[in-house]
């Protein structure tokens, strides 16, 4: 069972500023790991896949990269719609999601 | 798009069906996956069903007592949920999964708003 950790938990910051966001898989997932945005009563929505490859509709803001056990999602300039939790999630195995980080307002 | 009903208030032990109907996008050509989420908590993989239905797959919190099914001529997916406890409370989202990707399970690009169950005595 491969067990996804992501840090912080919380991270406030200004809108403007660069946002990090780190993932860690138990063991090697290869490049199998993807990131999702999700604001409160909504859906999950997928920002990156593949570690590196934006979905359809992200903006270029957003960056992912990493491979085998460590990942980072970079928001590079935080816009007021970005506040939100983010889960990375691998799919090397059966799929399984890290416990999240929200970005919230410093 | 996808969009889930049949959520609601069930005792432990009850059973429930979930479905999720899908529009936009041709049903029959994509591996569809449930995944839940527990009030204020993470996201949980519960099933999911290949395009054919060749393929069934079950997260070990759910095998043997939840059966995912499809049909494609009505566009639809169902889960049927029996022996439910209160730890299956949960928003319940139907997705479909990414297209070319290599590993053993998805990434998902496009999710249902979700139908909450709940059990309780």
């Amino acid at each position: 069972e491969i067990v996804m950790t992501q840090s912080p938990a919380t991270l406030s910051v200004s809108p403007g500023e660069r946002a990090t966001l780190s993932c860690g898989a138990s063991q090697s997932v290869s490049r199998n790991l993807a990131w999702y945005q999700q604001k409160p009563g909504q859906s999950p929505r997928l920002l990156i896949y593949d570690a590196s490859t934006r979905a359809t509709g992200v903006p270029d803001r957003f960056s992912g990269s990493g491979s085998g056990t460590e990942f980072t999602l970079t928001i590079s300039s935080l816009q007021s719609e970005d506040f939100a939790v983010y889960y990375c999630q691998q799919y090397h195995d059966w799929p399984r999601f890290g416990p999240g980080t929200k970005v919230d307002v410093k | 798009q996808l969009v889930e009903s049949g959520g609601g208030l069930v005792k432990p032990g009850e059973s429930l069906r979930l479905s999720c109907a899908a529009s936009g996008f041709i049903f029959s050509d994509y591996t569809i996956n449930w995944v839940r989420q527990a009030p204020g908590r993470g996201l949980e993989w519960v099933a999911s069903i290949s395009s054919d239905s060749g393929y069934i797959y079950y997260a070990d919190s759910v095998e043997g007592r939840f059966t995912i099914s499809r049909d494609n001529p009505r566009n639809s997916l169902s889960l049927l949920m029996n022996s439910l406890r209160a730890e299956d409370t949960a928003v319940y989202y139907c997705a479909r999964v990414v297209e070319g990707t290599t590993g053993v399970g998805d990434a998902f690009d496009i999710w249902g708003q979700g139908t909450m169950v709940t059990v309780s005595s």
